[in-house]
């Protein structure tokens, strides 16, 4: 299994374009999220899934959109960059919401906003 | 006053001590408990859960006490290896996770 994969690794975008960060699990997860990271902060939950089709709002979700339309997948759309969404993504999954499930972590991607 | 605090560190310390890291959570209603390690540039992974009657893994060792709403982690016999950050995690109202800022260990030879 390749677990949670995430594209791209890096990324500069200039303030006002668009882009989708991609997740794919391998796992059969129910359960996938996106959080940000930023330095003297915990991770913070933007959008959440309980499913295919189904999707929801965490924490910080302005500025970001997501859809859910297969198990495996989970991409992270920003509508226009601004140099606040500057962070380190995180997705992550889990076999369900429950919260003693162990969350999995894909590898990250390093987003820079100009 | 933040829902999960950590000490940031770093604790700097020689390879074989012994260290213990302490985290606070605001809800008193949470369930869930977790150690999370995050190595330098790295993605999160699950030390351990941590349980109301405390538990250990090998070196690791965490506890919980409710009364106090805090969660510790104590490692023993420190190695090179164990220099991370560790995320204390708790699951808030929602049943969602909450993440502490980490507190970072760097153990030095």
């Amino acid at each position: 299994n390749a677990g949670v994969t995430q594209t791209p690794k890096f990324q500069v975008l200039k303030t006002g374009q668009s882009m989708t960060l991609q997740c794919a699990q391998d796992m059969n997860h129910e359960y996938m999220s996106w959080y940000r990271q930023d330095p003297g902060m915990g991770l913070r939950l933007i959008h959440y899934s309980v499913g295919a089709g189904i999707t929801d709002q965490g924490e910080v979700p302005n500025g970001y959109n997501v859809s859910r339309s297969t198990t495996e997948d989970f991409p992270l759309r920003l509508l226009s960059a601004a140099p606040s969404q500057t962070s380190v993504y995180f997705c992550a999954s889990s076999y369900t919401a429950g919260p003693r499930d162990t969350q999995y972590f894909g590898p990250g991607t390093r987003l820079t906003v100009l | 006053r933040k829902e999960v605090e950590q000490d940031p560190g770093p604790f700097n310390v020689p390879e074989g001590a012994t260290v213990a890291f302490n985290c606070t959570y605001s809800n008193s209603a949470s369930q869930s408990f977790f150690w999370y390690r995050q190595d330098c540039r790295k993605e999160p992974k699950l030390l351990m859960s941590v349980y109301s009657s405390g538990n250990e893994d090998g070196r690791f060792t965490a506890q919980l006490n409710r009364a106090s709403q805090y969660i510790s982690l104590l490692i023993r016999d420190s190695k090179l290896s164990d220099s991370a950050t560790y995320l204390c995690v708790v699951s808030g109202a929602t049943n969602k996770l909450i993440f502490g800022t980490g507190t970072l260990l760097a153990v030095q030879p």
